[in-house]
């Protein structure tokens, strides 16, 4: 069974500041992970989408990268701004057609 | 291109009543899902659906029931609401299975009194 673990539950940084959200699994035969952001009283966006193959994806201020071998996976936001505040998601496969999802992050950057 | 979109935005239910949740969309997706968000749970996977005409229980299915007769749809039904069935609700789809990024719809938030 997958389970999907994130830390800190939540976490408060100046604008500017580069930051690490984490986020563990137990079945590292994955073959992608992925890393969603939802704004309070909104629906999950998907940011990136790592395939097992990959190690790292980047989109914009913000990398993800995928170690399977430890069952880690870290999103790395570079220059916080306020409007990256925001709860994170990662979501691991569970077998083909679903996913796990970790409880978040809750990040708040102020100005 | 809508998306995917949910309806109701909120609704409140007294014990025992039924209703319905429509999901729609319109991007030909094949796979649909229906979560449950509670605050300290996380999200979790009430039923999904892998094509029209297919159904699949997830983590916490009972009390809910789903059909998708048509591919664009995925109803979830509450046959007789209880207070434990009191959460915000999501639809998402995916063109295929958990290797396929999910579009998620803005969320009902259901109240069963």
């Amino acid at each position: 069974k997958q389970e999907v673990t994130q830390i800190p539950a939540a976490l408060s940084v100046p604008e500017g500041e580069n930051l690490v959200l984490n986020c563990s699994f137990t079945d590292s035969a994955i073959y992608n992970l992925q890393w969603f952001r939802q704004d309070p009283g909104k629906g999950l966006t998907s940011l990136l989408l790592i395939q097992s193959s990959q190690r790292e994806q980047t989109s914009g201020r913000l990398n993800a990268s995928l170690d399977k071998s430890s069952g880690r996976s870290t999103l790395y936001i570079a220059a916080s701004q306020p409007g990256d505040s925001a709860t994170y998601l990662c979501a691991a496969p569970r077998g083909y057609s679903t996913l796990t999802f970790g409880k978040g992050t809750m990040l708040l950057v102020s100005p | 291109n809508a998306g995917v979109t949910q309806t109701p935005k909120f609704r409140v239910l007294k014990t025992g009543q039924s209703m319905t949740l429509l999901c729609a969309q319109d991007m030909n997706h094949e796979y649909m899902y229906w979560y449950r968000q509670d605050p300290g749970m996380g999200l979790r996977l009430i039923h999904y659906s892998v094509g029209e005409g297919t159904t699949a229980k997830g983590e916490v299915p009972d009390g809910y029931n789903v059909s998708r007769l048509k591919k664009q749809n995925f109803l979830l039904g509450l046959e007789s609401a209880a207070p434990s069935q009191t959460s915000v609700y999501f639809c998402a789809s995916s063109y295929r299975g958990g290797g396929e990024t999910q579009y998620f719809g803005p969320g009902t938030r259901l109240l069963v009194l």
